[in-house]
């Protein structure tokens, strides 16, 4: 299937641990993106990499590291985990051409639950 | 930077009749305007959307209009169905090396059979 998937679907963790949360997309698109969507299921953009390079990062804490291997993977890494980072993650693409002034595909998100 | 206001934040129609959510942007130079649908445990969809250099596009039941004078968009629903009900996010974003999708607040539909 083509699509944007992201693993895992659910991560509950307590609070100080460090995760990762693992995004890939076989659409061929150049741009990548991670999303958080709030219990208000308010969507915020959190990061964008275009063809492996970072271009946005909208003010998030640095404990937040994207990490893009290559332009098919966008990884997002989180250390010293704390009660406000729960929320439902998504990871997102776009075509190649105008960034992101195009569809983006959304993967399923990952809840993320800190206790 | 762009910010983007979406209205009303919940909706019930009853099956059949139609439904209006509306939104505002704030930054002129925005010219495009999607619109997702999100499902119970989903990620968000695109359903239709819209550029600035055109007034107003429908696919089927649904329908987008723009007035670029008044920064305000809208999605119109026809004939509602319940596998409708979701919730729905209005987006804009201009073109730029930094483009990206602003999102509304989201509106949560509610088809009543």
């Amino acid at each position: 299937d083509t699509a944007v998937s992201q693993t895992p679907k659910y991560l509950v963790t307590q609070m100080g641990n460090d995760k990762s949360i693992k995004c890939e997309q076989n659409l061929g698109h150049d741009t990548m993106y991670w999303y958080k969507q709030d219990s208000k299921k308010f969507l915020k953009i959190m990061f964008s990499y275009n063809n492996k390079e970072l271009i946005i990062n909208e003010t998030v804490p640095n404990r937040f590291s994207p990490k893009s291997p290559d332009k098919a993977h966008l990884n997002l890494h989180i250390n010293s985990l704390e009660l406000g980072d729960s929320a439902v993650y998504f990871c997102a693409s776009s075509p190649p051409g105008t960034h992101m002034n195009t569809e983006a595909f959304f993967g399923q998100g990952t809840r993320l639950t800190v206790v | 930077g762009e910010n983007v206001e979406q209205h009303p934040s919940t909706l019930s129609v009853q099956e059949g009749d139609s439904a209006v959510i509306k939104c505002t942007y704030s930054d002129s130079a925005s010219n495009y305007f999607p619109w997702y649908k999100q499902e119970l445990g989903k990620g968000p969809q695109l359903i239709i959307d819209i550029r600035s250099n055109v007034g107003e596009k429908k696919d089927q039941r649904i329908a987008v209009t723009l007035n670029k004078t008044a920064k305000h968009f809208s999605l119109h629903i026809t004939e509602t169905q319940p596998e409708d009900s979701a919730v729905y996010f209005c987006a804009a974003s201009y073109p730029g090396w930094d483009e990206k999708l602003t999102f509304g607040t989201g509106t949560r539909l509610t088809i009543i059979p």
